[in-house]
């Protein structure tokens, strides 16, 4: 069965700061996806990023960063320069090429400091 | 190109009426997800759909909840004769293919059931 782990309830970053979001994934499957959606306070998902487990090269999005070493079945989020609107809800998520839905972590509470 | 829209945005219902809530994929998205978060978690997989048919259930409660996505209009989530454990944040995701990137949320629903 396909699991998504993120080990970190709630973590502090200082403004322009980098911080690293962990994220484990386990699944059988040779193909799938790993995306990175935001949720501040106000509730709505905001997609930030996205790899793909054949992409040769870890994927970026201005700030954002997935670290994904696929041996370690790891694909942590590295957010760069912290800014106050990054406090927010984290969530890592996978998805297999085969069933199409998402399976999501529980999610990392992320909070910039000025 | 309007992202996904979903309606109404909070939905007030008292215990055993019945809540309908709408999605309506990005254009040119066929595969529409439904989700629940209750307070403080994250999201749970419900329904996966495609154009009229039910892919994948395995995350829908047995009785009172169900899902459809037409020919035309939009995907509906019902759920009949409510409980105050019903009340929630839905959010609606919508895909373009499966080994990509191209999955976006809605800005959810939140049903509160009095």
């Amino acid at each position: 069965a396909q699991k998504i782990t993120q080990t970190q309830p709630g973590m502090f970053v200082q403004e322009k700061e980098a911080v690293t979001l962990d994220c484990t994934y386990d699944t059988s499957d040779p193909s799938y996806g790993l995306f990175w959606y935001k949720q501040p306070s106000s509730g709505e998902m905001i997609f930030l990023i996205y790899q793909g487990s054949y992409d040769q090269q870890n994927a970026t999005e201005g700030r954002y960063s997935l670290n994904f070493q696929k041996a370690r079945k790891s694909a942590n989020l590295v957010i760069s320069a912290s800014q106050l609107g990054d406090s927010a809800m984290y969530f890592c998520a996978m998805r297999d090429n085969q069933g199409g839905k998402l399976i999501f972590g529980q999610g990392t509470e992320l909070s910039v400091k000025p | 190109n309007a992202g996904v829209m979903q309606n109404p945005r909070h939905l007030v219902r008292r215990r055993g009426q019945e809540a309908r809530l709408r999605c309506s994929p990005m254009k040119g998205h066929s595969h529409v997800y439904w989700y629940r978060q209750l307070p403080e978690e994250g999201l749970k997989f419900m329904v996966y759909l495609q154009k009229e048919n039910i892919i994948d259930e395995s995350g829908m409660p047995k009785e009172r909840f169900s899902a459809e996505f037409p020919k035309e209009g939009p995907s509906i989530l019902r759920i009949q004769q409510v409980v105050r454990g019903d009340s929630a944040a839905y959010f609606c995701a919508s895909s373009g293919a499966l080994n990509t990137g191209e999955l976006f949320f809605g800005e959810g629903s939140r049903l509160t059931v009095l």
